[in-house]
């Protein structure tokens, strides 16, 4: 089972430059989200998805787009990348509403901006 | 809003010795409350979870209870090894759409 699979693993970008981090989930979760850990911060929601064609910010969206076209997927971009956003990003999926349910991540994507 | 504080890492410890990490947390409603564990240079895997509180979850000789009496849920295990060395993350989901907020996490050195 592939579960929550996110490219590129390792990305060095320059100062200014777009990217896109790539998030595909193949067990047919409603919800998926966005975290950016940085050390002695813990993970912080970026943005999140409750399905298809919707989406909402989280706690630190500010330099940050998704968008969420189709059930699997749900890629974050960076338009204009800057130092601050080096950090390593995870992608999350849950299968529906309730709090009880368990949130399933990806091995994560490691940034750094130049 | 909601927030987790837990304990300030690292936590060293030799094996076979005993691991407590504190966890409390302030929410609204009825939150469900986790751990997750992340081995040095991985993605985050659940290792525990409940729901209500006097709950208990388990796994891997790890557990934790939901006091909600003392909104707390501190993760303990009776005998740690050198596998076990991690980082530790407490977190809660409250809202419904299965977003977590996670505490600082705890990093967890174990020597033989």
């Amino acid at each position: 089972n592939a579960g929550v699979t996110q490219t590129p693993k390792f990305q060095v970008l320059k100062t200014g430059q777009s990217m896109t981090l790539q998030c595909a989930q193949d067990m047919n979760h409603e919800y998926m989200s966005w975290y950016r850990q940085d050390p002695g911060m813990g993970l912080r929601l970026i943005h999140y998805s409750v399905g298809a064609g919707i989406t909402d910010q989280g706690e630190v969206p500010n330099g940050y787009n998704v968008s969420r076209s189709t059930t699997e997927d749900f890629p974050l971009r960076l338009l204009s990348a800057a130092p601050s956003q080096t950090s390593v990003y995870f992608c999350a999926s849950s299968p529906g509403t309730g709090n009880g349910n368990t949130i399933y991540f990806g091995e994560g994507s490691w940034l750094t901006v130049v | 809003g909601d927030s987790v504080t837990q304990m300030e890492g690292p936590v060293t410890l030799s094996e076979e010795a005993f691991l407590t990490i504190n966890c409390t947390y302030t929410a609204t409603g009825y939150p469900s409350l986790f751990w997750y564990v992340q081995y040095p240079g991985e993605g985050l895997q659940l290792l525990l979870k409940a729901t209500k509180a006097d709950d208990k979850g388990s796994n891997k000789g790890f557990e934790a209870t939901y006091r909600k009496e003392t909104t707390s849920f501190h993760l303990e295990k009776g005998s740690v090894q050198v596998s076990d060395s991690a980082v530790y993350f407490c977190a809660l989901t409250s809202s419904g759409y299965s977003t977590l907020t996670f505490g600082k996490g705890t990093m967890l050195l174990v020597s033989p």
